[in-house]
């Protein structure tokens, strides 16, 4: 059964610099995997989606990559902003139409 | 193009009472899901629907239904609400290729407490 880890929980930073969030998986026959942004009472935020053949995938200050092999995937954000403050979860896709999501990292970037 | 769209976006109910949560969505997605999402458990797929006509039992579906009235809607109804069911509810959807999900897309979800 597939399991999704996130590690740490919870991180604070000061503004401006540049950190990596890392999610891993048990089992790496996956389709692809996907990061998520979501804001306090709010929905999940799509913010990149790797297919299981790409290493990394790249949207403005955002870069995610996939070792299958290993069974883990990085977000990392460059130059760190107190709008980025947010909890981002990632989700593996498993195949038979279905997400399984970690429990996130609660980030916490500080002015 | 409001993308997916949730109601209601609170409610409480009294254990045993019935309600039906509604999600649309306005991107000729063909596969649409239910999660729900509790504190320290991350979220917890209930039903999807791969396409429509069809839906399936996610990792928690007892005490839920579905219905996929057409391709745009997806319904979720708690016949008997219990306390356990107090949770936040996100419909999403997606583009399905090859059996494989595509980005997946949410809804701004409903909270839901069963007192």
């Amino acid at each position: 059964k597939q399991e999704v880890t996130q590690i740490p929980a919870a991180l604070s930073v000061p503004e401006g610099e540049n950190l990596v969030l890392n999610c891993s998986f048990t089992d790496s026959a996956i389709y692809n995997l996907q990061w998520f942004r979501q804001d306090p009472g709010k929905g999940l935020t799509s913010l990149l989606l790797i297919q299981s053949s790409q290493r990394e995938q790249t949207s403005g200050r955002l870069n995610a990559s996939l070792d299958k092999s290993s069974g883990r995937s990085t977000l990392y954000i460059a130059a760190s902003q107190p709008g980025d403050s947010a909890t981002y979860l990632c989700a593996v896709g498993s195949g038979t139409y279905k997400y399984i999501f970690g429990t996130g990292t609660r980030l916490k970037v500080l002015a | 193009n409001a993308g997916v769209t949730q109601t209601p976006k609170f409610q409480v109910l009294k254990t045993g009472q019935s309600m039906t949560l509604q999600c649309a969505q306005d991107m000729n997605h063909n596969s649409m899901y239910w999660y729900r999402q509790d504190p320290g458990m991350g979220l917890r797929l209930i039903y999807y629907s791969a396409s429509e006509g069809t839906t399936d039992k996610g990792e928690v579906p007892n005490g839920y239904n579905v219905s996929r009235l057409n391709k745009r809607e997806f319904s979720l109804r708690l016949e008997s609400a219990a306390p356990s069911q107090t949770s936040v509810y996100f419909c999403a959807s997606s583009i399905r290729t090859s059996g494989n999900s595509g980005e997946q897309y949410f809804g701004p979800g409903t909270r839901l407490t069963v007192t």
